[in-house]
């Protein structure tokens, strides 16, 4: 079964700590996106990876930066957590578009939601 | 810029009911819709997709047909389930774009 694995279901971390987010999917796709998801807000994307060491900013890239040193992983990294950061992130994947059946379809991961104290 | 924008929440019926949760969107393109259902403590996976005006996405008895007129893409059940309870998200890509845009999402709850 194929899937998309965060590593952390749940964290809790004070203000000012670095965390990181781990994501990892084995259907060698080659667009990874980390999104967070806030109650009457929807998912926004925060950054989306296209290729391994590529990134481009989304919608909210601030305070957060990403790593893709390898295909399979992408984390988001938050350099120094602040309570606005509580939220639950998640992590997909998905097939370049125009890559036949399934492509531009997202796989998402279960999430992992942070709170910052 | 592209944008979605769905029926507010929460929506709470009855066992067999009728569903209709509206998606409206805003593009530049000729986008690609999705709606996404988001399961309670779960990640969010596709329910059905349309990629051309007029398609019709189906999966699992919903229902949603793609409206380029009234630039629309609204989901229908006929007969809902308990099971059906869930958030459910209306999507659009732009062609050849990766990056989906998402609405805010729609929690409904089934009651037996």
């Amino acid at each position: 079964d194929v899937k998309v694995t965060q590593s952390s279901r749940y964290l809790v971390k004070r203000t000012g700590e670095k965390v990181f987010l781990e994501c990892v999917q084995d259907m060698d796709h080659e667009n990874m996106f980390w999104y967070r998801q806030d109650p009457g807000l929807g998912l926004r994307l925060i950054y989306f990876s296209y290729d391994v060491k590529m990134k481009e900013k989304g919608d909210i890239p601030e305070g957060y930066s990403v790593s893709r040193e390898k295909k399979e992983r992408f984390s988001l990294i938050l350099e120094s957590a602040s309570t606005n950061q509580t939220s639950m992130y998640l992590c997909a994947s998905s097939k370049n578009p125009g890559q036949g059946i399934g492509a531009n379809v997202l796989t998402f991961g279960a999430g992992s939601r942070l709170t910052v104290l | 810029g592209n944008s979605v924008t769905q029926m507010e929440g929460p929506v709470t019926l009855s066992e067999e009911a009728f569903l209709t949760i509206n998606c409206t969107y805003t593009a530049t393109g000729y986008p690609s819709l999705f709606w996404y259902v988001q399961y309670p403590g779960e990640g969010l996976q596709l329910l059905l997709k349309a990629t051309k005006a007029d398609d019709k996405g189906s999966n699992k008895g919903f229902e949603a047909t793609y409206r380029k007129e009234t630039t629309s893409f609204h989901l229908e059940k006929g007969s809902v389930q308990v099971s059906d309870s869930a958030v459910y998200f209306c999507a659009l890509s732009d062609f050849g774009n990766e990056k989906l845009t998402f609405g805010t999402g729609t929690r409904l709850t089934i009651i037996p």
